[in-house]
């Protein structure tokens, strides 16, 4: 069964850059792409990017500029970074598992919490 | 930029119907997943490529989709099912999702 479990601050200050970790076990990161999804409180979910399994990369129009996805699977990990924070970046940050053939999510994280303040 | 339009809320009582629709500039060309999310909790996929249903997800659900509007519906409605529902569908290579329906059962 594959899990996946997101780690970094929870706390990040405006302008500053968000760095996020997301550790797979249970499975190969191999044949999959591996994808990040936010939510602020009380509201949707926004997809923010993946990295495929070649190291390719794609994202929100709207976040493209701000966003670095990398993966390390030697680790079993794949990375988010998401530049100059504002409180409208403030949500729950997921990790997911994108099957690219079928084009789903189909395992996610746990979240977590992200608030941007000074 | 592509937009999915969702209720915000839908209310049944136990063992009735609910049906969710998501709608969106021809949506019938697009494969429709539904996510179901529970508060506090993580989002799961409870249908993809329209009315597929992945392992482990319960008969009652079931999913359809044409011309602008894909529907999600649970047939007997469980107490269990009370959860924000989410559509999601892909325009070219971004990954779009619905608002959100909150589902009560009353």
């Amino acid at each position: 069964q594959v899990q996946m479990q997101e780690s970094g601050p929870g706390l990040v200050k405006p302008s500053e850059t968000l760095a996020l970790t997301c550790t797979v076990s249970g499975g190969s990161m191999s044949f999959y792409h591996w994808s990040w999804v936010r939510q602020p409180p009380n509201k949707g979910l926004e997809w923010i990017g993946y990295i495929s399994n070649s190291g390719s990369t794609d994202s929100n129009p709207s976040l493209k500029s701000r966003v670095t996805i990398s993966v390390d699977t030697s680790k079993n990990q794949f990375s988010l970074r998401l530049n100059s924070m504002t409180a409208s970046d403030t949500a729950v940050y997921y990790c997911a598992r994108f099957n690219s053939a079928l084009r789903i999510f189909d395992y996610w994280g746990q979240g977590t919490l992200v608030t941007v303040s000074s | 930029s592509y937009e999915l339009t969702q209720p915000p809320s839908v209310s049944v009582s136990p063992g009735q119907t609910a049906r969710f629709t998501c709608s969106g500039d021809k949506l019938g060309d697009k494969y429709t997943c539904w996510y179901q999310q529970k508060p506090g909790q993580s989002p799961v996929l409870v249908i993809f490529q329209d009315n597929k249903r992945p392992s482990g997800i319960p008969e009652r659900f079931s999913g359809s989709n044409s011309g602008n509007t894909a529907t999600l519906t649970i047939t007997g409605t469980q107490a269990m099912d009370e959860a924000d529902y989410y559509c999601q569908a892909w325009d070219r290579t971004t990954a779009v999702f619905g608002g959100g329906t909150k589902l009560t059962v009353l």
